[in-house]
C-alpha cells in the first residue's frame, strides 16, 4: 500500500508570510498532484507534477517533485486570506496502478 | 463542460438507517472514485470503477457498503445499515482513463448519522 505523509498537519500563519508543504513517500509515483479544498466543496485541481526534479509555478505557488518521484513540495509566497484551506497531495501510478492515493492534508490558516 | 455531479448534498439519517448517494461524472470520463473524507482529513478511497467494472475496493466496507456503475456512466452508492461512524463527506471523482489520474471532484455529499 502506497502512503503519503503530509506535513504540518496544520500551518497557521501571517498575511504576507511564506510557507512550505511537503508530501513524502517510501514508494514512487508516476506523477503527483496537489488539490486545495475549501469547506464544503470537493478538492480543486491544482497542478500535477510527471517529472522527477520538475519544477511548475502558478502565480504565488510554485510545486517541485523529488529527483525520485517519491516527495514533493508545495511553496506559497507571500500568502493571502485567500489561500486559506485544505492542501492535499495525491500520488497517482507507480506501484497501484491507476490509483489516486491522497495524503492527510495540510490546513492553512492566513489571517489577514 | 459540466462538472461531476453530486446528489444530495446533504443527508442526515438515524443509525441502522440505509442511504443512498448518485454520481454522474465528467461525459467521456472512464474512471469513477467514491472518497470518503473524514473533516479536516484527506480524502480515503473506497471504489475505484473503470467504466462498470471495479478495479479496487479494497478499503469498501462490504458488509454494509455497496456500490454500482451498471452503464459506466452514473454511479450509486449505498449504505445500509449506517453507523454513527460513517458521518463524513462522500466524495465522487472521475478522470478520463485509469492511467491519468488527474481527478475532478464534485461537490461531495454530508451525511450525518444521528
Amino acid at each position: 500500500t502506497q502512503l503519503l505523509e503530509q506535513s504540518p498537519q496544520f500551518l497557521s500563519i501571517q498575511e504576507g508570510e511564506n510557507l512550505t508543504v511537503y508530501c513524502n513517500s517510501s514508494s514512487v509515483f508516476s506523477s503527483l498532484q496537489w488539490y486545495r479544498q475549501e469547506p464544503g466543496e470537493g478538492p480543486v485541481l491544482l497542478v500535477t507534477v510527471v517529472t522527477g526534479g520538475e519544477v511548475k509555478k502558478l502565480k504565488r505557488l510554485t510545486f517541485q517533485f523529488g529527483d525520485a518521484r517519491k516527495d514533493s513540495s508545495l511553496h506559497i509566497t507571500a500568502a493571502q486570506p485567500g489561500d486559506t484551506g485544505l492542501y492535499l497531495c495525491a500520488g497517482g501510478g507507480g506501484t497501484s496502478y491507476g490509483k489516486l492515493t491522497f495524503g492527510q492534508g495540510t490546513i492553512l490558516t492566513v489571517h489577514p | 463542460e459540466a462538472g461531476v455531479a453530486q446528489s444530495p448534498r446533504y443527508k442526515i439519517i438515524e443509525k441502522r438507517q440505509s442511504v443512498a448517494f448518485w454520481c454522474n461524472p465528467i461525459s467521456g470520463h472512464a474512471t469513477l472514485y467514491w472518497y470518503q473524507q473524514i473533516l479536516g482529513q484527506g480524502p480515503k478511497l473506497l471504489i475505484q470503477f473503470q467504466n462498470n467494472g471495479v478495479v479496487d475496493d479494497s478499503q469498501l466496507p462490504k458488509d454494509r457498503f455497496s456500490a454500482e456503475r451498471l452503464k459506466g456512466v452514473d454511479s450509486t452508492l449505498k449504505i445500509q445499515p449506517a453507523k454513527l461512524e460513517d458521518s463524513a463527506v462522500y466524495l465522487c471523482a472521475s478522470s478520463w482513463a485509469q492511467e491519468n489520474t488527474e481527478a475532478f471532484f464534485g461537490q461531495g455529499t454530508r451525511l450525518t448519522v444521528v
